[in-house]
């Protein structure tokens, strides 16, 4: 079945050490999403890739990066996790809305819980 | 900046009562989407609502777009244990239509 696929699904780092979650997906997905998501919180855009085009949002901490080598994967790396970085980390395709208007809702992975120490 | 409006944060229903949440956009919006997120889990999309007006139903569940594209709401009828969930409207900026605009979500918890 075509998928979104985050690992890992646990990840635990101590306060300050870097750390990469990855995403790839089988969709064929133009646009791929990193989603912040905090306990009873709505989730919260912290990049998107529209193709190859890079879209930060402005309320994004220079602490988190990401990289896409390819359609089908994606990377977000957290420089020096904080205590307030823990958090779900949700990744999420979808088509593009001019190219499939009634079609672009998201797919989410099942993400991957960041614990820091 | 944009913002999606949703009530009420919280709910807590008998099974077998009604249950409703409302969205309201600062801005029009080319469409707008639900999803629902079980405890644990991750949202999954249930429907998208495009047109003016438009009224969509799955089962027990009624979504609604409001005439202006600035509301919409999700009713579901006779609530089951299996409706817990929080359940989200996202939206998309007639202006941007690249990013999801978020609600904060009506999270339902149910009775058995």
């Amino acid at each position: 079945d075509a998928m979104v696929i985050q690992n890992p699904r646990y990840q635990v780092t101590q306060f300050g050490k870097p750390v990469t979650l990855s995403c790839s997906q089988t969709l064929n997905h133009n646009v791929m999403y990193w989603y912040q998501q905090k306990s009873s919180q709505a989730p919260k855009l912290l990049f998107h890739y529209y193709d190859k085009d890079f879209n930060n949002e402005a309320d994004t901490p220079d602490n988190f990066q990401s990289r896409r080598p390819n359609t089908s994967f994606c990377f977000l790396d957290i420089r020096s996790p904080g205590l307030g970085d823990a958090a779900m980390y949700l990744c999420a395709t979808s088509r593009k809305f001019l190219d499939f208007p009634l079609n672009n809702e998201q797919f989410f992975g099942p993400g991957t819980r960041l614990t820091v120490l | 900046g944009q913002q999606v409006m949703q009530i009420p944060q919280y709910q807590h229903v008998q099974e077998g009562e009604d249950f409703t949440t409302y969205c309201n956009s600062s801005t029009t919006l080319s469409n707008i989407q639900w999803y629902k997120q079980r405890p644990g889990g991750h949202p999954v999309f249930l429907i998208q609502l495009v047109k003016s007006g438009e009224v969509k139903k799955q089962k027990r569940l009624t979504f609604q777009f409001g005439e202006a594209k600035k509301n919409s709401s999700l009713h579901i009828t006779a609530t089951q244990t299996t409706d817990v969930g929080t359940y989200f409207c996202a939206g998309l900026n007639a202006g941007n239509n690249r990013k999801l605009i978020w609600g904060l979500g009506t999270s339902l918890a149910v009775n058995p």
